[in-house]
């Protein structure tokens, strides 16, 4: 099985602006989670989709959203963007019980 | 709030012998954990995982040891080789079977095997 993936993988943006991020899961994982990785913070977890719904929420700010599609590919998108979130991030996909599966992550530079 | 946290942030071992990272979490409810290793440049790896109704779980070279009395973790890595160097993460997982769940990770701990 392949594992998760993410795309990009490496990204640079400006303040103010806004970025998308894409995570495909496991197939026949219909879990995914994001979490924000940095040197200062550590791994953290944003938010959590399951069958296209959010089940839970990290405590992160409104301008990290999220959503899953059918398939249940997952985007999170960060609107104005601003230094502090140059970070690593991570989507997690599992069945929807216990063991999440990470993927390689994206390179989020902010400028 | 709550919180898994790590003992050492570095740990060194000599090649062929054996590696001991430790984790404290202090959520009472918590009921799953796991561990990952995270190599640089990429995402976390899944090793071993544990339910709070075991003490003791072995896998491929790995052994993962819960006491729940004191909130504690344990990962033991036999006979540690190169390829071991990476930074370890403990994580517990709050919430119950088919509820919304999340992840608490440990700060890490660097594990670096020396020749």
């Amino acid at each position: 099985k392949a594992g998760v993936t993410q795309t990009p993988r490496y990204l640079i943006k400006t303040r103010g602006q806004q970025v998308t991020l894409s995570c495909s899961p496991i197939s026949g994982h219909r879990s995914v989670s994001w979490y924000q990785q940095t040197p200062g913070q550590g791994l953290q977890f944003l938010f959590e989709y399951f069958s296209e719904t959010q089940r839970n929420k990290g405590n992160f700010p409104g301008r990290f959203s999220g959503r899953q599609f059918s398939n249940s590919r997952s985007e999170m998108n960060v609107s104005t963007l601003e230094l502090g979130d140059s970070a690593l991030y991570l989507c997690a996909s599992s069945t929807g019980e216990e063991t999440q599966y990470f993927g390689p992550g994206t390179r989020l530079l902010v400028l | 709030g709550e919180s898994v946290g790590l003992h050492l942030p570095t740990l060194s071992v000599q090649e062929g012998d054996n590696s001991i990272i430790n984790c404290a979490y202090s959520n009472s409810a918590s009921d799953y954990f796991i561990w990952y290793k995270q190599e640089s440049g990429k995402g976390p790896q899944f090793i071993i995982d544990i339910r709070s109704n075991m003490d003791k779980r072995q896998g491929q070279r790995v052994t993962v040891l819960l006491n729940k009395t004191v909130k504690h973790l344990s990962l033991q890595i036999a006979a540690t080789q190169p390829g071991d160097s990476a930074v370890y993460f403990c994580a517990e997982n709050v919430g119950s079977s088919g509820s919304a769940r999340q992840l608490t990770f440990g700060s890490g701990t660097q594990l670096t095997v020396l020749p």
